[in-house]
């Protein structure tokens, strides 16, 4: 099946430090990658919807100068979060849409997420 | 009013017993349904997609679909201990575009041996 990978599991950063996230589809050109943010309990919020080849589109309330995204190849999309802050810790987590079964209307293929800390 | 209502649990059930989860929403135009499982730390895994109303069953899930009431359900039959995760739902209308899918909050599931 799909599968998108997504780097690093876990880190721990120092406030005011910047973060690299990565997401790479595996065994699918992924033309569009979703970023979500999660808190504890609470549902997926997206963030910003990356395009290979143009800009990220943000949602409402999104700071695309701290939240940084590149879509850079067919297979690869990264998040940044720059200057970090306490209340950036948070679970990140990429999906593509479709899976390598189902095509575009199967679903989303979520990445593993990113549990980022911020001291 | 949230577009998807989603009861957070936590919902405690005995080894082999039926899951019962569902979701409400209230915009109409929603005609995709899925329901993801999520481990604790992990991305969420699709289980079910379905379109429109009706039932759909894959092993020991059933999906059902009920656009009339705006309602839609997970059954999970034989639970097993590794069947604890949450679950949530998600949908979105053929209109919206593909990252529009609106999540519930997700329900906590825990099978006890």
């Amino acid at each position: 099946g799909a599968v998108v990978s997504q780097h690093p599991s876990w880190v721990i950063c120092k406030s005011g430090t910047s973060v690299k996230i990565e997401c790479r589809s595996l065994d699918f050109q992924a033309t569009t990658m979703f970023w979500y943010r999660q808190f504890p309990k609470q549902s997926l919020m997206l963030m910003a919807t990356s395009n290979e080849g143009s800009k990220a589109t943000y949602e409402q309330g999104v700071e695309k100068d701290k939240f940084l995204i590149n879509h850079a190849s067919l297979t690869l999309s990264t998040l940044t979060v720059t200057s970090a802050h306490p209340e950036d810790s948070s679970f990140y987590i990429c999906s593509a849409p479709g899976t390598a079964t189902r095509g575009p209307l199967g679903g989303y293929t979520f990445g593993s997420g990113t549990r980022l800390t911020v001291v | 009013q949230k577009e998807v209502e989603q009861d957070p649990g936590p919902l405690s059930v005995p080894e082999g017993a039926i899951v019962s989860l569902n979701c409400t929403y209230s915009n109409s135009a929603f005609q995709y349904f899925m329901w993801y499982r999520q481990y604790s730390r992990k991305g969420p895994e699709l289980l079910m997609y379905t379109y429109s109303s009706g039932n759909k069953e894959d092993g020991r899930f059933t999906a059902q679909v009920d656009k009339s009431s705006k309602y839609i359900s997970l059954f999970i039959r034989d639970s097993q201990p590794s069947d604890s995760a949450t679950y949530l739902c998600a949908m979105r209308s053929p209109g919206d575009s593909w990252g529009k899918l609106q999540f519930g909050a997700g329900t906590q599931v825990v099978v006890t041996p």
